[in-house]
């Protein structure tokens, strides 16, 4: 089955610098990778996906990168925020035969020191 | 629109004692999932309905799990007899298309003592 690897487990950025969390997957037939952010006490929240038929995606201040050759996948947060504090997951989505189920990375939890 | 809902949000019980866990997903969203947080580890996927028939129960841990939808609406999750090891945070999720983001709910934290 698929396995997914996160890194860092923490984070911690000064204010108004970047932050980068890195996931690689096992399964070359995954074909959608969504990131999900759960702030302290609330639900997983989706804030950016990409499908492999595509390298880069981004949404303002949150870019996704994927190379599919090396199986692997970034978020990259730029001029972060305080609000940006909180554990971040990265997840690989794979059909397989009807199947369709997200394997998620461990997380990574993000602190954005004022 | 409401999102995706679950009930209770805390449950604390004994070994060896039963507990059953609600998921009301986004109406119209036929693909319902649940998935385990234990331990601060990864979420890890459980099973998936569609409708009311389930898709894939490959994660399902072992038999005293069970879950069921009846009528291809909400969702429930009992654990029978519970383990120590049960212990997490019980997510549930929707989706109007496989393939398509999942909407999660807020999660049941359940503590087995």
């Amino acid at each position: 089955g698929e396995n997914v690897e996160q890194h860092p487990s923490t984070l911690s950025v000064q204010e108004g610098d970047s932050a980068v969390i890195k996931c690689t997957y096992s399964d070359s037939a995954s074909n959608y990778f969504p990131w999900y952010k759960q702030e302290l006490g609330k639900r997983p929240q989706l804030i950016i996906d990409i499908r492999s038929n595509v390298g880069e995606k981004k949404d303002q201040r949150i870019a996704v990168t994927l190379n599919k050759t090396a199986k692997h996948f970034s978020l990259h947060i730029t001029e972060t925020q305080p609000e940006d504090s909180a554990v971040y997951f990265c997840a690989a989505h794979l059909t397989n035969f009807g199947n369709e189920k997200l394997t998620f990375g461990t997380g990574t939890r993000l602190t954005i020191i004022p | 629109e409401a999102g995706v809902t679950q009930f209770p949000s805390h449950s604390v019980i004994e070994k060896g004692q039963t507990v059953t866990l609600r998921c009301d997903p986004i109406s119209g969203h036929d693909n319902l999932y649940w998935y385990r947080r234990v331990m601060g580890k990864e979420i890890k996927f459980l099973l998936h309905f569609v409708k009311e028939s389930k898709q894939d129960e490959s994660g399902m841990p072992n038999n005293r799990f069970l879950a069921e939808r009846t009528g291809g609406t909400y969702s429930t999750l009992k654990v029978q007899p519970a383990e120590l090891e049960d212990s997490g945070v019980y997510f549930c999720a929707s989706s109007l298309n496989p393939g398509t983001e999942q909407f999660f709910g807020p999660g049941t934290r359940l503590t087995v003592l």
